[in-house]
């Protein structure tokens, strides 16, 4: 079993503030890296996936970078809105198994 | 495409009852995932199938579980007899497949609420 981190687990921002959070998982056995945002009662919606080191993705407010030689992933989110609120999850693929972090839970607060 | 779904969406049953989960992925997506989220552990995979075959097992707790994919569309999670461990949330999630190994977007059903009294 790998150990998939994220940080913080939980964030409360005012809105229009930016932030961001970090995902780190082991360098080894690395496939690609996924970005999921999870509202409450609702099931997992895709972001990102991320494959190469050195990758950028974005998708309106939110980007997300990609180091798999150090095993971390940032996603930013540009002048936070209240619909932002979600938790954030990111989970490893090895190839043959995929290894999900305990997710941010971010707030925004109007 | 109607996304993923998932039958039912809420379940309760009695401890010893046999529980049997739904899915129909994304029609043509060849991977489906069972996932199992829970407070303590959040979400875990517990097996997928490419191309109907079962690839990776290694996440299904116990023999009390048992997953099948008889066609292209459909697929079962059963347990036989539930526990009321066994509560949790069920996803079941399909991807497209590119390559032989499953790293495209996984689009996530939305899970079946099991509660084992």
């Amino acid at each position: 079993i790998l150990n998939v981190e994220q940080s913080p687990q939980s964030l409360h921002v005012q809105e229009g503030d930016s932030t961001n959070f970090t995902c780190s998982f082991p360098s080894s056995n690395f496939y690609a890296l996924h970005w999921y945002r999870w509202e409450t009662a609702k099931s997992p919606e895709a972001l990102f996936v991320m494959t190469l080191n050195g990758d950028e993705k974005k998708k309106g407010r939110i980007s997300a970078t990609l180091n798999t030689k150090e095993g971390y992933s940032y996603l930013y989110i540009k002048g936070s809105q209240p619909e932002d609120s979600a938790t954030y999850l990111c989970a490893l693929s090895t190839g043959n198994q995929f290894y999900f972090g305990t997710g941010t839970s971010l707030t925004v607060i109007p | 495409d109607a996304g993923v779904i998932q039958s039912p969406r809420h379940e309760v049953t009695e401890m010893g009852q046999e529980v049997t989960l739904r899915c129909k992925p994304i029609s043509g997506h060849d991977y489906l995932f069972w996932y199992r989220q829970t407070m303590m552990r959040g979400l875990e995979l517990l097996i997928y199938f490419n191309n109907n075959v079962p690839i990776d097992d290694s996440g299904m707790p116990e023999d009390r579980f048992s997953a099948k994919m008889p066609n292209a569309s459909f697929s079962t999670l059963k347990i036989q007899p539930s526990e009321p461990r066994d509560s949790a949330v069920y996803f079941c999630a399909s991807s497209l497949g590119s390559t032989s190994i499953p790293t495209d977007t996984q689009y996530f059903g939305p899970g079946t609420r099991l509660t084992v009294l």
